[in-house]
């Protein structure tokens, strides 16, 4: 099992330019999760999606922020466009929910730069 | 809402001896799940330990196990024969177990420094 993969692990990116990170869930799991981490605001949920459906998108803070899952094995997370205030680290997280107290599974992250 | 309070920003211990990290929840459920995140500086989140809320018995993995107080809505974790591999942020977590609980809400972690 090659875990969650995300990519990239580090972007730099100037503000206003489109920004794209990428996930890979663990096959089987049936549930996806995208999360961001701040030093100020620690772990925020964004969106999740349950069986490539997304279920809430209540924490994706701005417009400019959006997701998509296309099949059970690709997701993406969006911003476009970016501003230095989304700098922070993207982790995406999948799960079999529904199964017992299965837990997440997380990618190494993304560490976003917008200058 | 469900809620998780990590009161301790920071802890140390010394190698070799034990810590505990104090978590509290806030919930109307009965059933639900938590468990214990570790983050070490490469930023990978880890899973430590995991506990059903209908399970009496705390959870045990290796050094790591939990005082899980449902009344009190208390999930500590205690970690024995501290290592300095155990540097880390670590992260209560609660996932309801109702159909559709898919939202794991986490606290803001406690940072544990191991000293040598």
């Amino acid at each position: 099992d090659a875990g969650v993969i995300q990519s990239p692990r580090h972007e730099v990116t100037e503000m206003g330019q489109e920004v794209t990170l990428r996930c890979k869930p663990i096959s089987g799991h049936n549930s996806l999760f995208w999360y961001r981490q701040t030093m100020m605001r620690g772990l925020e949920l964004l969106i999740y999606f349950n069986n490539n459906v997304p279920i809430d998108d209540s924490g994706m803070p701005e417009d400019r922020f959006s997701a998509k899952m296309p099949n059970a094995s690709f997701s993406t997370l969006k911003i476009q466009p970016s501003e230095p205030r989304d700098s922070a680290v993207y982790f995406c997280a999948s799960s079999l929910i529904g199964q017992g107290g299965s837990p997440l599974h997380f990618g190494n992250g993304t560490r976003l730069t917008v200058t | 809402a469900q809620t998780v309070t990590q009161s301790q920003p920071e802890m140390s211990v010394q190698e070799a001896e034990t810590v505990t990290l104090s978590c509290t929840y806030d919930t109307s459920e009965s059933d639900y799940y938590l468990f214990w995140y570790k983050q070490p500086p490469s930023r990978q989140m880890i899973l430590v330990i995991r506990q059903e809320a209908y399970k009496q018995q705390n959870a045990t993995e290796n050094r790591f196990s939990v005082n899980f107080q449902k009344a009190a809505k208390s999930f500590s974790l205690k970690i024995s024969d501290s290592q300095l591999g155990d540097a880390a942020m670590y992260f209560c977590a609660y996932r309801s177990a109702s159909a559709g609980g898919f939202k794991t809400i986490f606290g803001a972690g406690t940072r544990l420094f191991v000293k040598a």
